[in-house]
């Protein structure tokens, strides 16, 4: 079945506690990215990944870092949280369009929540 | 960068009418423009996207315009059913790269 999946779905933690968000899909996708959802924000894109080794900054990277040593797995990274950055995360992957770089169905995964007292 | 603005934030609509949502974005450059729609507790889902060499796009009762010149395009949803209720997100991309969404519609249907 062709999926994006989050670990973990839900967690809670303390302020400075390094933490990682895993993410990977099994689609082959080359365009991996993760957003943050905030109520009444919508969906702010954090940073993204055009292919293996090529990331770059979103609108709100600040807090953030990523890495994409494989296709499939594009990890979010909290060098140290702050509860600001209390949000549901979600990660997705795209599919190419027909015209090269357009792209076609963003696939998002389950999304997790964190929360950071 | 872009911004998108996305109207009305709260949409209620009676079963079988019509619903219509509306965005504008700032940069003449962004030419890919799809609509997702997210369930209480889901993840979004897209169910309708246009690219900027179209000026209208329609699936069954979606439909989504674009015009270039005032720079918004729309949602619209004919025939609206229980199952249409949801928050709904438009969003702008330059070429499927940086991805700007709209703040978001939440949309009530009643029967």
């Amino acid at each position: 079945e062709a999926q994006v999946t989050q670990n973990p779905r839900y967690l809670i933690t303390v302020t400075g506690k390094k933490l990682t968000v895993t993410c990977s899909q099994n689609m082959n996708h080359e365009y991996m990215s993760w957003y943050r959802q905030d109520p009444g924000l919508g969906l702010r894109q954090i940073y993204y990944s055009m292919n293996v080794e090529v990331t770059d900054k979103g609108d709100v990277p600040e807090g953030y870092k990523v890495s994409r040593k494989e296709k499939r797995n594009f990890p979010l990274i909290l060098e140290s949280p702050s509860p600001n950055q209390t949000s549901l995360y979600f990660c997705a992957s795209t599919s190419p369009g027909l015209a090269g770089r357009w792209t076609d169905t963003q696939y998002f995964g389950p999304g997790t929540r964190l929360t950071v007292l | 960068g872009e911004n998108v603005e996305q109207h009305p934030s709260t949409l209620s609509v009676q079963e079988g009418d019509s619903a219509v949502i509306k965005c504008t974005y700032s940069d003449s450059a962004s030419n890919y423009f799809p609509w997702y729609k997210q369930e209480l507790g889901k993840r979004p889902q897209l169910i309708i996207d246009i690219r900027s060499n179209v000026g209208e796009k329609k699936d069954q009762r979606i439909a989504v315009t674009l015009n270039k010149t005032a720079k918004h395009f729309s949602l619209h949803i004919t025939e609206t059913q229980p199952e249409d209720s949801a928050v709904y997100f438009c969003a702008a991309s330059i070429h499927g790269n940086q991805f700007y969404f709209g703040t978001g519609t939440s949309l009530t249907v009643i029967p």
